[in-house]
C-alpha cells in the first residue's frame, strides 16, 4: 500500500532561520513526488513535482529534493508570509490516484 | 492557467437534506477529477476518482449511495451529499490535472456545516 509520512507534524521558526521538512514514502513505482502549500479554509498551491531520485527544483525560498525513500523540502531564511500547511503527495504507477501525507504546519515568527 | 473553479465556497444545511458541490475546470479539459474530505489539522483523505462519461471509483468506506459523483462533461464534476447529517461536516476539495501542467491543480474548497 502507497504511504507517505511527514515530520515534523508542526514546526515554528524565527524568520531566517533555515530548516527543512521531511516526507518518508513508499509506493509501487513512483510516477511523481508532489509538495504543496495549503493556507487555512483553502485548497492546496502546487509548488513542485519531482520525478526521479537525484532530482532538485527551487521555487524562490523552497528546494525540494528527492531520493529513492524521502523528499526534503528546504526553507531558506523563512519570512512569517511562508507561514502554511506543507503537504507532501506521491503518485504510484498502479493508478491515477495521489495520496497526502499528514502535512507539516510551519509558523515562521517575525 | 489550469485553473480549477470549485462552488460553492460555504454550504449550510439543514440535517437529512441534500448538497451539490461543483468542480469546473475553466481553462483545460479534464477526463479525471478527483474529490478530497479534510478535517480540521488533518491531510486531505481521497473519496473518490471521477471519471468523465462513466461511472466514479470509490476508496474502501466511503458511500457511494450518500457521496454521488457526476462527471457528464470533460469541465464539470459534481458531488452530491445526500441526506446530510452533521457528521458530514467537512471541507470538500477537488482537484484535476492539465495535460500540459507538472501538477494536479485544487479548488479551493467547500466547507460543509450540516445543523
Amino acid at each position: 500500500e502507497d504511504q507517505v509520512t511527514q515530520s515534523p507534524e508542526a514546526l515554528r521558526l524565527q524568520e531566517g532561520e533555515s530548516s527543512s521538512l521531511n516526507c518518508s514514502y513508499t509506493v509501487s513505482g513512483l510516477r511523481g513526488l508532489f509538495w504543496y502549500r495549503q493556507d487555512p479554509g483553502k485548497g492546496p498551491e502546487f509548488l513542485f513535482t519531482l520525478y526521479s531520485a537525484g532530482e532538485e527544483k527551487e521555487k524562490e525560498r523552497l528546494k525540494a529534493t528527492l531520493t529513492k525513500k524521502e523528499s526534503f523540502l528546504h526553507i531558506t531564511a523563512p519570512k512569517p508570509e511562508d507561514s502554511a500547511t506543507y503537504l507532501c503527495a506521491v503518485q504510484g504507477n498502479r493508478d491515477d490516484k495521489i495520496i497526502f501525507g499528514k502535512g507539516t504546519r510551519l509558523h515562521i515568527l517575525p | 492557467g489550469a485553473v480549477v473553479s470549485q462552488h460553492p465556497s460555504r454550504v449550510i444545511c439543514k440535517s437529512g437534506t441534500s448538497v451539490k458541490i461543483e468542480c469546473r475546470s475553466l481553462d483545460f479539459q479534464a477526463t479525471t477529477m478527483f474529490w478530497y474530505r479534510q478535517f480540521p489539522k488533518k491531510s486531505l483523505m481521497l473519496m473518490a476518482t471521477s471519471n468523465e462519461g462513466s461511472k466514479a471509483t470509490y476508496e474502501q468506506g466511503v458511500e457511494k449511495d450518500k457521496f454521488l459523483i457526476n462527471h457528464a462533461s470533460l469541465t464539470l464534476s459534481t458531488l452530491t451529499v445526500t441526506s446530510a447529517h452533521p457528521e458530514d461536516s467537512s471541507f470538500y476539495i477537488c482537484s484535476a490535472r492539465a495535460w500540459d501542467r507538472d501538477g494536479y491543480t485544487f479548488g479551493s474548497g467547500t466547507r460543509l456545516t450540516v445543523v
